[in-house]
């Protein structure tokens, strides 16, 4: 089993629409958990970090976090076309751990007109 | 503020040949990082700094693969040999001290090597 596995892509979403990114992470002692984006041939940056259950809102982005199933989402609302991006979920183990972040493979959006 | 800057952009070797990235944090960032991206995949970890000590270089292949930080300021990163499986983006980051522990992390714009 992956460390962290992102929900296999790419996703296309009409601009306007929703946007629904899923992971789920193998170390149930993970402390903190983050989202970057990578635009094609870009370095990724971070959007969103979340380190309690629950919801996260930061603009459109909404990310979830629930500990107790190891999952984590990242919302977009409103779409746009400016979104489109490959999206990394990140983990970090916590404790000694801290600023190791491992990634998962990445979730393609596509958000067309 | 600068970002982290890498060198060089692109690269093309042979199998078995030797080839170095550099990098260059941003300024007052003691946390130093390398992860490689190989295509279709997400960063792995390779080797993380705190200043000039290495935190975690679990995942670097050692046979192949060096690192180092010297002054606690630039890094480089070598590989020799290298191998066909070493095609792949290889990224700088660097963290403000405390902000690693919210994994804000500052990425270059990243070195392509393709070995053929």
């Amino acid at each position: 089993q992956k460390e962290v596995e992102q929900n296999s892509g790419p996703l296309s979403v009409p601009e306007g629409a929703i946007a629904s990114l899923n992971c789920t992470y193998s170390d149930r002692g993970s402390q903190s958990f983050f989202w970057y984006r990578q635009y094609s041939g870009k370095s990724p940056e971070l959007i969103m970090f979340i380190y309690s259950n629950g919801d996260k809102e930061d603009g459109r982005f909404t990310a979830q976090l629930n500990k107790a199933s190891q999952y984590v989402s990242l919302l977009i609302r409103d779409s746009q076309p400016s979104d489109s991006a490959t999206y990394l979920c990140a983990v970090n183990a916590g404790g000694t751990s801290y600023g190791k972040l491992t990634f998962g493979q990445g979730t393609i959006l596509t958000v067309h007109p | 503020e600068a970002g982290v800057a890498q060198s060089p952009r692109y690269k093309i070797i042979e199998k078995r040949q030797s080839v170095a990235f550099w990098c260059n944090p941003i300024s007052g960032h003691a946390t130093l990082y390398w992860y490689q991206q190989i295509l279709g995949q997400g960063p792995k970890l390779l080797i993380q700094f705190q200043n000039n000590g290495v935190v975690d270089d679990s995942q670097l292949p050692k046979d192949r693969f060096s690192a180092e930080r010297l002054k606690g300021v630039d890094s480089t990163l070598k590989i020799q040999p290298a191998k066909l499986e070493d095609s792949a983006v290889y990224l700088c980051a660097s963290s403000l001290g405390g902000r690693a522990l919210i994994g804000e992390l500052f990425f270059g714009e990243g070195s392509r090597l393709t070995v053929l």
